[in-house]
């Protein structure tokens, strides 16, 4: 079965410090891409960061970066400098060559001023 | 460039009751996808539609049913209504091919009484 499971229900984080958040995945299938979307209170999903599995090389975005371990299929974002507008809830994803999105349950993120 | 809108926004509807919801692609994309969200979960994949034809679909009964159209809108259609439909219906529109990153609309949140 391909899954996709985020252990941390809620995460909470000082602005301006760092929070890393979790994401393990199933799939028998080779080649995939993982993604980090955002979805705030507005229900806008947006996406966050991609990583091509089939790079061994970590993507990163600004202040947003991932941990890509394919052997130990796991793929955790981390965010440094946490900002207000970081609150969200986060989905770990995948996409198979069918074109269909494996989400996770997602992690609410709150950021404490 | 435009991205993805939906319409509307919200709707409440009876159980037994039949619902349309509408899904603009974003410019350029001409293949939509369908996702079903209840809440405190991820997104579930309903189906995707490429070229105005079903081209996958998930774990979801035939009164789900879709359309898209040659300017590649598309819409959703839930027939026979039930409690448990109640959700965020998200449309994502994206370039057809393998692994292609998928752009989200922000929603309808369906309401089922």
């Amino acid at each position: 079965a391909q899954t996709v499971t985020q252990s941390q229900p809620e995460m909470s984080v000082q602005e301006a410090e760092t929070v890393t958040l979790s994401c393990t995945y199933d799939t028998s299938e080779s080649d995939y891409y993982l993604f980090w979307y955002k979805q705030p209170p507005s229900r806008q999903m947006i996406l966050v960061i991609r990583q091509e599995a089939y790079k061994q090389q970590n993507a990163t975005e600004n202040r947003f970066s991932v941990n890509f371990q394919k052997a130990a299929k796991s793929f955790s974002l981390k965010i440094s400098d946490s900002q207000l507008g970081d609150a969200a809830m986060y989905f770990c994803a995948y996409i198979t060559s069918y074109d269909k999105v494996i989400f996770g349950p997602g992690t609410s993120l709150s950021v404490i001023p | 460039e435009t991205g993805v809108t939906q319409s509307p926004t919200h709707l409440i509807k009876t159980r037994g009751q039949q619902v349309t919801l509408r899904c603009s692609s974003q410019s350029g994309h001409n293949t939509v996808s369908w996702y079903q969200q209840a809440l405190g979960q991820g997104p579930q994949f309903i189906f995707q539609y490429y070229r105005e034809e079903e081209n996958g679909r998930g774990n979801f009964p035939p009164r789900f049913s879709g359309l898209q159209f040659p300017n590649y809108s598309s819409e959703l259609n839930v027939n026979a209504l039930e409690l448990d439909d109640s959700a965020l219906y998200l449309c994502a529109s994206s370039l057809t091919g393998a692994y292609v990153t998928q752009y989200f609309g922000p929603g309808t949140r369906l309401t089922v009484l």
